[in-house]
């Protein structure tokens, strides 16, 4: 089973800030399959990224992915009052079980 | 439009079994692999069960292996999940989530349903 770490657990920012946001995996994920999704309270989690790198439809461009291997990173640039949320990174490989990060908190 | 609806939750004893549903349109639902995804209160998501376009293939996560099934009924677009031996760890919100591809695998999820609670107490 691959296992994904996400870092830091909380990020305390302000409007108009970049935030910076990791995930690492215990075994080397092959980058087509990496996701990032969004959840605000209440809601059901809205795919962001996908491919370690490619915008979801709908998704605005500063939202970003970049990474490979074991190390990935979601950057939004200049955050929204919308973009405060809790973010997870996940692996969908070819064979399950397929993985979720605990989550990163973006609060302001 | 894709909705996917979630059903079926609801207070359940320890032992018990409970049967989710969710309903879908606005795609060819035959075409699709779909999951089951759940989030315990104030936890992260956990992926739960999956099934191919056809129904040919199952999944299931360690934690539920042997005491919950996923089927799906293409007929009346409809995925299920029916729980068995339910514990009070499995008391979470339960969401289906669809894929990008009829096999399981190598599928992101690009649709939710809005969820079905499932709480699991004596």
């Amino acid at each position: 089973e691959i296992v994904l770490t996400q870092s830091p657990g909380t990020l305390s920012l302000s409007p108009g800030e970049r935030a910076t946001l990791s995930c690492r995996a215990s075994q080397s994920v092959t980058s087509d399959y990496l996701a990032w999704y969004q959840q605000k309270p209440g809601q059901a989690p809205r795919l962001l990224i996908y491919g370690a790198s490619s915008r979801a439809t709908g998704i605005p461009d500063r939202f970003s992915g970049s990474g490979s291997g074991t190390d990935f990173t979601l950057t939004i640039s200049r955050l929204e009052p919308e973009d405060f949320a809790v973010y997870y990174c996940q692996q969908y490989g070819s064979s399950p079980p397929w993985t979720f990060g605990q989550g990163t908190k973006v609060e302001i | 439009e894709v909705q996917l609806v979630d059903s079926g939750g609801g207070l359940v004893q320890p032992g018990g079994s409970l049967r989710l549903s969710c309903a879908a349109s606005g795609f060819t639902f035959s075409s699709y692999a779909l999951s089951w995804v759940r989030q315990a209160p104030g936890k992260g998501l956990e992926w739960v069960s999956a099934i191919s376009g056809s129904g040919g293939s199952l999944y299931y996560a360690d934690s539920v292996k042997g005491r919950f099934t996923i089927s799906r009924d293409n007929s009346i677009n409809t995925l299920y999940l029916q729980m068995s031996s339910l514990r009070v760890e499995d008391t979470a919100v339960y969401y289906c989530a669809k894929g990008q591809t009829a096999a399981a695998g190598h599928n992101r999820f690009d649709y939710w349903g809005q969820g079905t609670l499932v709480t699991v107490s004596s």
